[in-house]
């Protein structure tokens, strides 16, 4: 199993859609999460944490399932300036970051 | 907002050349690191830095590559020769002591070689 495993997508949804990503991640000891959003040929930028159960920022919610070992993004009425990769990320205990391989997102007009 | 910087923003060299790709990290950040990505793939870790040394290596980072904080403010990533593979996005990225685990990415370098 891959450490962090995401659907590439890509999600097309049309604008003030509500769209959700998943990933899963392999590592039962792992305690923190984060979200991380990439534009074409761009740096990732850190879009949310995830320390707990849940984290929710405005539009963005992301959730978290120790159980099962995933953690879903949540984002609501999306906008054209949504479309992007969003990258899930886990980090291991000396800060180096797992990320996956993203979920492309193309918002429509 | 303080940010991460790079240069250049692109790069290409001829097989087997040395190349330096240079980061200046945010100010009060003492974790520094190298990630790569080639191109359509994801973001791969290279090495982490801290306290003037390397504190963990992937098994990219093999002899061809070296780091450096040569005074107060400039992280570089040295390829001694480069190959064919070596093409790819290098992003320096930064974090603080205090929340160690949140790095800031910089705009990256794209390297290419022929």
């Amino acid at each position: 199993r891959k450490e962090v495993e995401q659907d590439p997508g890509p999600f097309n949804v049309p604008e003030g859609a509500t769209v959700a990503f998943n990933c899963t991640y392999s590592n039962s000891a792992s305690q923190s999460f984060f979200w991380y959003r990439q534009d074409c040929r761009k740096e990732p930028k850190l879009l949310m944490s995830v320390y707990s159960s849940g984290n929710e920022d405005g539009r963005f919610t992301a959730q978290l399932n120790r159980a099962s070992q995933y953690i879903s993004l949540l984002i609501r009425d999306s906008k054209l300036s949504d479309s992007a990769t969003y990258l899930c990320v886990v980090p291991r205990p000396t800060n180096k970051l797992i990320f996956g391989t993203g979920t492309l997102l193309a918002v429509q007009p | 907002e303080p940010e991460v910087t790079q240069t250049p923003s692109h790069q290409v060299t001829q097989m087997g050349q040395e190349v330096i790709l240079r980061c200046v990290p945010i100010s009060n950040h003492l974790y520094f690191y190298w990630y790569r990505q080639i191109l359509g793939q994801k973001v791969e870790f290279l090495v982490s830095f801290y306290n003037n040394e390397i504190s963990e290596k992937s098994e990219i980072f093999d002899d061809q590559f070296s780091v450096e904080r040569p005074d107060g403010s400039n992280f570089t990533l040295k390829i001694r020769s480069t190959k064919l593979e070596d093409s790819a996005m290098y992003f320096c990225a930064s974090s603080d002591p205090r929340g160690q685990e949140t790095q800031y990415f910089g705009p990256g370098t794209r390297l290419l070689v022929l």
